[in-house]
């Protein structure tokens, strides 16, 4: 199992560009969520899945949309940039909000 | 905004020292509480997941416990190592009306195990 993939690892965005910040994981998990990391800030929630066809806004949203038409799959798309999205960005997944999260390895994302 | 306390915000322990680090949380719409252990540079590994009242877990030398009537939760960490150096991490799982199944984190306990 390749467990949780982000994809890019890093990107650097200009202000008002947009991008999708890819997210798989391969252990049928029906549960997926994504998160930014500040300093100070801890982890903050974005949006989140509760099975494929199903998102709702978590903590942060604006700025950020999220599709989710397969289970496997759940990108983040950045609207259009700007440079209070600086951030790490965290995608997670697990059989549901009560089961213990596999997190991905980040992506990092700097926008000038 | 839920709001998931977690103190101390940092902690410098000698190896062989016990500590333990509480996190607070709201004691309604309870749905499940985690903690994690994050290392720099990774990404942040879950150690337990609670969901009973009284709940206790233990995994070697690290152990965590859960009051969800007063809320909040302890974790305790025995003779620690410099290897436990790391940000630990707690998260409310909420069990509430449109916020249902909503992972709120704690800012974390930076923990430094000095040899």
């Amino acid at each position: 199992n390749a467990g949780v993939t982000q994809t890019p690892k890093f990107q650097v965005l200009k202000t008002g560009q947009s991008m999708t910040l890819q997210c798989a994981q391969d252990m049928n998990h029906e549960y997926m969520s994504w998160y930014r990391q500040d300093p100070g800030m801890g982890l903050r929630l974005i949006h989140y899945s509760v099975g494929a066809g199903i998102t709702d806004q978590g903590e942060v949203p604006n700025g950020y949309n999220v599709s989710r038409s397969t289970t496997e799959d759940f990108p983040l798309r950045l609207l259009s940039a700007a440079p209070s999205q600086t951030s790490v960005y965290f995608c997670a997944s697990s059989y549901g909000a009560a089961f213990e999260q596999y997190f991905g390895p980040g992506t990092r994302l700097t926008v000038t | 905004i839920l709001n998931v306390e977690q103190s101390p915000q940092s902690l410098h322990v000698q190896e062989g020292d016990s500590t333990n680090f509480t996190c607070s949380f709201p004691s309604s719409n309870f749905y499940a509480l985690h903690w994690y252990r994050w290392e720099t540079a990774k990404s942040p590994e879950a150690l337990f997941v609670m969901t009973l009242n009284g709940d206790e877990k233990k995994k070697g030398r690290i152990s965590a416990t859960l009051n969800t009537k007063e809320g909040y939760s302890y974790l305790y960490i025995k003779g620690s190592q410099p290897e436990d150096s790391a940000t630990y991490l707690c998260a409310f799982a909420n069990a509430g009306g449109t916020s249902y199944g909503k992972l709120t984190f704690g800012q974390g306990t930076i923990l430094t195990v000095h040899p």
